[in-house]
């Protein structure tokens, strides 16, 4: 099992340009997150789904969009990427089997926007 | 609403020495409560959960936490450390109830040989 992979690892943007990133998992979980995180704030929840083609709002979701269109995958999006999105972004994955709350992460994807 | 509070933003201890990372949380039922560890340039990994029980939890790599309600705390602790522990440290309370996870802002632990 790969667990949970995002993709890209790193990108730069220009102020204004979109982007999409991705994350898959392979360990048939229900629940997909994204969260970002910020020096000295922890993770801030983006958005998160509970299941294919269901989406919800978490924290701080201004700014972004997701889409779930497939259980094993999720993706956020960046429409007009801000320098105020300058951040690592993770996604994780949660699973209900057995009442287990824990969930799974990503290694991040580092996203600079200049 | 649900909170998470990691009171230490940096500890620094030497390499043997013991070890506790402090967390409060703020939940009117029992919550259910994680410890995750995370390396530089690295995802984060659990190290530890408690749901219910024995409020001693032991986890990977030689940590522990107890669950302690009368202090709303979830403390984690290691008897000597390694200087492979020198992370970034994060507390997380959830619940039967809720899909979402709350994450303390993280203690960074530094080792010094």
């Amino acid at each position: 099992n790969a667990g949970v992979t995002q993709t890209p690892k790193f990108r730069v943007l220009k102020t204004g340009q979109s982007m999409t990133l991705l994350c898959a998992q392979d360990m048939n979980h229900e629940y997909m997150y994204w969260y970002r995180q910020d020096p000295g704030m922890g993770l801030r929840l983006i958005h998160y789904s509970v299941g294919e083609g269901t989406t919800a709002k978490g924290e701080v979701p201004d700014g972004y969009n997701v889409s779930r269109l497939k259980k094993q995958n999720f993706l956020l999006g960046l429409e007009s990427a801000a320098p105020s999105q300058t951040s690592v972004y993770f996604c994780a994955s949660m699973g209900l089997r057995e009442k287990i709350y824990e969930q799974y992460f990503g290694p991040g994807t580092r996203l600079t926007v200049t | 609403a649900q909170s998470v509070t990691q009171p230490d933003i940096h500890i620094t201890v030497s390499e043997g020495a013991s070890l506790e990372l402090r967390c409060n949380y703020s939940y009117g039922a029992t919550p259910y409560l994680f410890w995750y560890v995370q390396s530089p340039g690295q995802g984060l990994q659990l190290l530890l959960k408690y749901f219910s029980g024995d409020t001693l939890v032991q986890g990977i790599k030689g940590f522990e936490a107890e669950f302690k309600r009368s202090q709303s705390s979830f403390n984690l602790r290691k008897p000597s450390v390694h200087w492979s522990d020198a992370a970034e440290y994060f507390c997380a309370s959830g619940s039967y109830n809720t899909d979402k996870l709350i994450f303390g802002t993280g203690t960074r632990l530094q080792v010094f040989p």
